[in-house]
């Protein structure tokens, strides 16, 4: 596609409900990121892939967060047993850079918010 | 390990007055600095990067930023501010670490323009 798409725009769960935000990065792009931004806060580092390999995952609050890449194009954020906590906007980064970060191109984002 | 730290998380200027934001980094590793602009509920645009070269980057919108080694600063400049630059701005530091890409943001700054 012509951007970064996640999906869905905005998810409303039940506490201790399962949920899964999928990001469809720009094709071909090698590095995908996600982030956690809580209200009038700026974007907090979750985890990093390389294709598909998650390099690096220490942003994670929790072992309640999982992210998945399987075939180095589409990623999977999943979080089980949603808290009130996990209320956010989760974004989602994709950049054609395998080394340093030139460019990174950002999706509208998945609000996220557990009642 | 990299971070950036923006000072002020709110700033206010009339319509037509200089706009400073600030951003000071701290990188172990040469850094590629970013200067993104977030409307509400809008996903994340960038504004002007600084990767090497000219250490005085223009952006969009009028917008620009000069790379300051010896400070470690990054701070976002425009001549004449106005109402349309009232948003969140984000200050991002990237760099290759021991796991591979670091890409963080600062807490953010919001601009208010004051007609």
């Amino acid at each position: 596609g012509a951007g970064v798409s996640q999906s869905p725009r905005y998810k409303v769960a039940k506490r201790g409900q399962d949920v899964a935000l999928r990001c469809d990065p720009i094709s071909g792009h090698v590095s995908l990121f996600w982030y956690q931004q809580a209200l009038g806060q700026g974007p907090e580092f979750l985890t990093y892939f390389q294709n598909e390999a998650q390099l690096d995952k220490s942003g994670l609050p929790s072992d309640r967060f999982f992210a998945e890449r399987p075939e180095g194009s589409v990623s999977t954020l999943k979080i089980q047993r949603t808290q009130q906590e996990d209320s956010a906007v989760y974004l989602c980064a994709s950049s054609g850079s395998g080394g340093a970060i030139t460019e990174a191109f950002f999706g509208q984002g998945t609000r996220l918010t557990v009642v | 390990a990299q971070s950036v730290t923006q000072l002020g998380s709110h700033v206010s200027v009339s319509e037509g007055a200089l706009v400073l934001l600030r951003c000071n980094y701290s990188s172990s590793v040469p850094p590629y600095l970013f200067w993104y602009v977030q409307y509400p509920n809008q996903g994340l645009q960038l504004l002007l990067k600084y990767t090497t070269g000219a250490t005085l980057v223009k952006g969009i919108n009028g917008f620009e930023a000069e790379f300051k080694k010896s400070e470690t600063s990054f701070h976002l400049t425009k001549p004449s501010a106005h109402m349309s630059d009232a948003a969140e701005y984000f200050c991002a530091v990237s760099a290759w670490g021991n796991t591979g890409n670091q890409f963080y943001f600062g807490t953010g700054t919001s601009l208010t323009v004051i007609p």
